[in-house]
């Protein structure tokens, strides 16, 4: 069974510019998640969705954040514009439901 | 709460002894809790995950021990070994939702 595959795996930009990534999940699984991890923190929710639909993005900054799942398959995160303060990791993870989540390898995101 | 926190707590074992990881959780109510392992570069890994209904569960080298009581809940890795050098993470989650949250995480490093 294929993991979940996400890219770039690294990406350095400068403050203010745009930046998006890119994520697919394990085939069949309906639940898609997205992370931040900052340096020595664990992973933060940023959003998730139920197939092409939005479960929970409290703790989306939406004035810069924006993401989607058009055909409840593949999702993109995107960032415009910038901040130094999101340099971290994006990680992407899917499930059937609500159980165990499967993580891919992460996009490390440095913002100069 | 979210995990907070710059600077990982570290838990140093000598090869083949045994190892007690353990993290505090925050809501009273979360019922499902699992464990993971994150390899630098990499996403996290699944472990071994337990509910609420039990206290203790055990896999290949692994127990994970659930005190409700206190919300208190442990990893032992049984005879550690080089590979299990990592940072372990636990994450909780309430039934009936999809959001999981994260500790802060412990860093294992193994001794030769």
């Amino acid at each position: 069974e294929a993991g979940v595959a996400q890219s770039p795996r690294y990406k350095i930009i400068e403050k203010r510019q745009s930046v998006a990534f890119w994520c697919n999940p394990i085939s069949g699984h309906a639940t898609l998640y997205w992370y931040q991890q900052i340096l020595g923190q664990g992973p933060k929710l940023l959003i998730q969705f139920q197939n092409n639909g939005v479960v929970d993005d409290s703790q989306l900054p939406k004035d810069r954040f924006s993401a989607e799942r058009l055909k409840g398959v593949d999702s993109t995160l995107k960032i415009q514009p910038a901040k130094l303060e999101d340099s971290a990791v994006y990680l992407c993870a899917s499930s059937l439901g609500q159980g165990r989540q499967y993580f891919g390898p992460g996009t490390r995101l440095t913002v100069t | 709460g979210e995990s907070v926190g710059l600077h990982l707590p570290t838990l140093s074992v000598q090869e083949g002894d045994n190892s007690i990881i353990n993290c505090a959780y925050s809501n009273s109510a979360s019922d499902y809790f699992i464990w993971y392992k994150q390899e630098s570069g990499k996403g996290p890994q699944f472990i071994i995950d337990i509910r609420s209904n039990m206290d203790k569960r055990q896999g290949q080298r692994v127990t994970v021990l659930l005190n409700k009581t206190v919300k208190h809940l442990s990893l032992q890795i049984a005879a550690t070994q080089p590979g299990d050098s990592a940072v372990y993470f636990c994450a909780e989650n309430t039934s009936g939702t999809y959001k999981y949250i994260f500790g802060t995480g412990t860093r294992l490093k193994v001794l030769a």
